[in-house]
Order: structure tokens, then sequence, then C-alpha cells
């Protein structure tokens, strides 16, 4: 067990739909990073949060959002959804920033899976 | 745009033979870290490089990182069945935002008993 926590584990829902993919990270990371796994892209990662702010940006579409709570927790929210939209979302956490001499390993969440139908 | 590109994409031993899979960037990286993710599961880190022609070995596994710190290998010596999954190696770049990783495609390794 990784220590973060992503609901639900599946999600089925139909084109046009929005959805919302929520992330707790491990109890003292303060960094939250989103990743979109697909079976012919790999892992993409779409946004990083550092203790509420935006950080980085990757390869998110507009219709994606995301933001970090207070609390730390995160959520990434998917709009209009389509069908090319179906991928494994993981969430992933931090202790820091990391800089080049930081080690940073990132802890992944189990994942949500998304089906969009 | 910064990207590590990783190979093969797939490969298929026999139990007892070994593997390597290879990453490469076109620019120097700052590190290089190793994750595995096993079948339905989500990706583990494994191990951190960060000085040119470092070895690093955890049991049967062997990770290097070149001189140029542009390319690095993974090589699993007389795998096993346990070995199995897929394998990512993830750059970052010294300027690169906030430290986000930047993933390689993988390597499936699949092991016949």
């Amino acid at each position: 067990d990784s220590g973060v926590t992503q609901t639900p584990k599946h999600l089925i829902t139909a084109t046009g739909q929005r959805v919302t993919l929520r992330c707790s990270p491990r109890s003292g990371d303060l960094s939250v990073y989103w990743y979109q796994q697909s079976l012919d892209q790999g892992l993409q990662f779409l946004i990083h949060y550092y203790n509420g702010e935006e950080r980085a940006k990757g390869n998110i579409l507009e219709r994606f959002s995301a933001q970090q709570f207070p609390d730390l927790h995160s959520e990434l929210n998917l709009s209009s959804l389509e069908l090319g939209d179906s991928a494994l979302y993981f969430c992933a956490s931090s202790v820091d920033l990391a800089g080049v001499r930081g080690k940073n390993i990132q802890y992944f969440g189990a994942g949500t899976r998304l089906s969009v139908l | 745009g910064q990207q590590v590109m990783q190979i093969p994409q797939y490969q298929h031993v026999q139990e007892g033979e070994d593997f390597t899979t290879y990453c490469n960037s076109s620019t120097t990286l700052s590190n290089i870290q190793w994750y595995k993710q096993r079948p339905g599961g989500h990706p583990v880190f494994l191990i951190q490089l960060v000085k040119s022609g470092e070895v690093k070995k955890q049991k049967r596994l062997t990770f290097q990182f070149g001189e140029a710190k542009k390319n690095s290998s993974l090589h699993i010596t007389a795998t096993q069945t346990t070995d199995v999954g897929t394998y990512f190696c993830a750059g970052r770049w010294i300027y690169n935002q906030g430290g986000k990783l930047i993933f390689g495609q993988g390597t499936e390794l699949s092991v016949k008993p």
C-alpha cells in the first residue's frame, strides 16, 4: 500500500459527461501529480500541484482541470468526455518539490479506470 | 519537448534468461528514476540515479546511468516469473518545471516458466 488513495476505482460514463477523480496523498506529502495511462500512450504527465499551487502542466487537455485543496487532497475534473479519454488515471504524491538533488520518489495510487461509452 | 525514448517495447524471455531495457534522452538529464508496474498494478519506485556513470545494484537488478547522463539501462540477471511487469524509466531535467518526471514508454517483460 503506497499510502495514496484514489477514488473511485472504476468509473463508467457516457460521452459528453463530466467526472471528478479524487486523490488523497500520503500523509505529509505536499506534491500531487496526475498521470494518464492508456494502452498506446504509456504514462502521460498531466499536471503537478504543490501545496495548493499549480507547478507544472503537461499534455493536459483544456477540457481537463485540476486543483489541490487546503487539506492537500486533489481532484481532477474531466469534462465533455470523449471515447478517447478512456484510460487509467493515476495520482502520485511526493514529499517536496524535489529539485534535481532531491530524491522526490513519487508514490502512486492504485488509479481510477475511466471507461467512456 | 523533453522526452525519453525507451526500448524495447516488449520483451519475452524464458525464465533464467537475462533482460535489459534501455532509455535515451536527446538532452542531458539531471537524474533518472526507474519504476516497475506489475500487471493490474501501479508504478512502484525502484531506484534513482544521479551521478554520471553511476551503477547501482539491487539483487539481480543492475541500473546504469551513462557518462553523458543521456542514457540509462536496467539489466535483470536470470529472470524469474516474479519479474513480470512493465519497467519505466523517468527522466528529470535540470531546468524543467517543478521537478516533473517524464516517463518513457515502458518495456513490458513477460517471463515464460
